[in-house]
């Protein structure tokens, strides 16, 4: 049973850069036709997808305008680890993020979530 | 974009009684391997999404048998046959045909 688990800051100032970390347990991110990915959900609001990427390279953000290219998703093969980078934080970035497996186009595996808040 | 649209927003039920929730998409989602990719997702209060029903209609390993999806090109329906006091929570619709990937607003079922 593959299992997900966000790490990082609770805690991010605006116009900072918000860093996570998923660790990758009961699977390997370097082996499959997997997409790591990283999904948010604001305090009692629906979900929104960030983006993905394979171990290979193919990559994908959501350029909406909440996002804005401003997401960097990397995997990390030696550590069994993928992560996400989001610029310029605003009020508007307070969410829980989670982190999932993509599995053709569909969600599979997801992590428990962390609770990400931007205020100074 | 893809835009998915959920009804109802808001769904009461009682005990034991069926309960439907429609999810339409602006376009349709039939992938270039003749796939639909149209998900179901659950969200207990407090919990993750857990996903019930993957390629409109596969039910996912350990989901009870009265949930069942159907449907094809733009129109999709989640159906549970007699709902029970654990359904509670946030049903999603989410294409996953066409990127960005998009889920619906969330259906809330709640216990009448």
């Amino acid at each position: 049973q593959v299992q997900l688990q966000e790490s990082g800051p609770g805690l991010v100032k605006p116009s900072e850069t918000l860093s996570l970390t998923c660790t990758v347990s009961g699977g390997s991110v370097g082996i499959g036709d997997y997409y790591w990915s990283w999904i948010r959900q604001p305090p009692g609001r629906g979900l929104e997808w960030i983006g993905y990427k394979s171990y290979s390279g193919n990559t994908n953000n959501n350029d909406n305008p909440s996002l804005k290219s401003r997401v960097t998703i990397s995997v990390d093969t030696s550590k069994n680890q993928f992560s996400l980078r989001l610029s310029a934080v605003t009020a508007a970035d307070t969410a829980i993020y989670y982190c999932a497996r993509d599995n053709r186009g569909s969600i599979d595996f997801w992590g428990q979530g962390t609770l990400v808040t931007v205020s100074s | 974009e893809v835009v998915m649209t959920q009804s109802p927003l808001s769904l009461p039920v009682t005990l034991g009684q069926p309960a439907s929730i429609s999810c339409r998409s602006s376009q349709g989602l039939v992938f270039s391997d003749g796939n639909t990719y149209l998900n179901w997702f659950q969200q207990r209060p407090g919990q993750s999404p857990r996903r019930l029903i993957y390629k409109v209609s596969n039910r996912d390993s350990g989901v009870p048998d009265r949930f069942s999806g159907s449907g094809s090109g733009t129109d999709f329906t989640l159906k549970i046959s007699r709902v029970e006091a654990e359904d509670v929570g946030v049903y999603y619709c989410m294409q996953g045909s066409r990127w960005p990937y998009v889920f619906g607003q969330g259906t809330k079922l709640e216990i009448k």
